[in-house]
């Protein structure tokens, strides 16, 4: 299987920062790549998919980006409803993998 | 609105089984693939397994491959998890994920989620 390494695990930011969240695969996937958020006993959010592709109705401050094998979530300017847990998911293979998540927290 | 609503989940002794059952409304069920993906308490995601849409095939998570089942009834809207000779390790909130394709293979990203059913393995 494809492994996911997501980091940092948690990261301590304030209203206003620009935050950005690293996951790299074990392989090549292309750009086969999606970004979820979850906040507490909610289900997980799909924010953008194709590395880059932002879902309908996800705000401009959410951006993705790909390097290789490396992919990267950006908030633009950190907002109060942004604070939550970041997932990566793979889906370049037939079994597909996520990150082990990034929680933001408030500073 | 797409709405996918889970339920079948509950308390269950190590080596029993469980059927959960995925609700789904607001789309044209039958084609759209399907998937199971569940989180341990406190855990991460950890996708289970997933179903075509189009030819009904099914794909498994190695960790459960052999223990559960995946199913689709597309005339009732709904999809299915048989789970077999259960785990501790099992004891996870699953939730039904649907894709924007029919085939598993294509775009293989979950755009909508139910809100999860608990499952509790435990004697």
């Amino acid at each position: 299987d494809i492994q996911m390494t997501q980091s940092p695990s948690t990261l301590s930011a304030s209203v206003g920062d620009r935050v950005t969240i690293t996951c790299r695969a074990s392989q090549t996937i292309s750009n086969w790549l999606a970004w979820y958020q979850q906040k507490p006993g909610k289900a997980p959010k799909l924010l953008i998919h194709t590395a880059s592709i932002l879902e309908g109705g996800v705000p401009s401050r959410f951006s993705g980006s790909r390097s290789g094998t490396d992919f990267t979530l950006t908030i633009s300017s950190l907002q109060p409803d942004d604070f939550a847990t970041y997932y990566c998911q793979q889906y370049n293979a037939y079994s597909w993998t996520f990150g082990q998540g990034t929680k933001v927290e408030i500073k | 609105e797409v709405r996918l609503l889970e339920s079948g989940g509950g308390l269950v002794q190590p080596g029993g089984s469980l059927r959960l059952s995925c609700a789904a409304s607001g789309f044209t069920f039958g084609n759209y693939a399907m998937n199971w993906v569940r989180q341990a308490p406190g855990t991460g995601l950890e996708w289970v397994s997933g179903m075509s849409g189009s030819d009904g095939s099914t794909y498994y998570a190695d960790s459960v491959r052999g223990r559960f089942t995946i199913s689709r009834d597309n005339s009732k809207n709904t999809l299915y998890l048989q789970m077999n000779t259960l785990r501790a390790e099992d004891t996870a909130l699953y939730y039904c994920a649907k894709q924007p394709s029919p085939y598993y293979y294509d775009r293989g990203y979950f755009d909508s989620w139910g809100q999860g059913t608990l499952v509790t393995v435990s004697s």
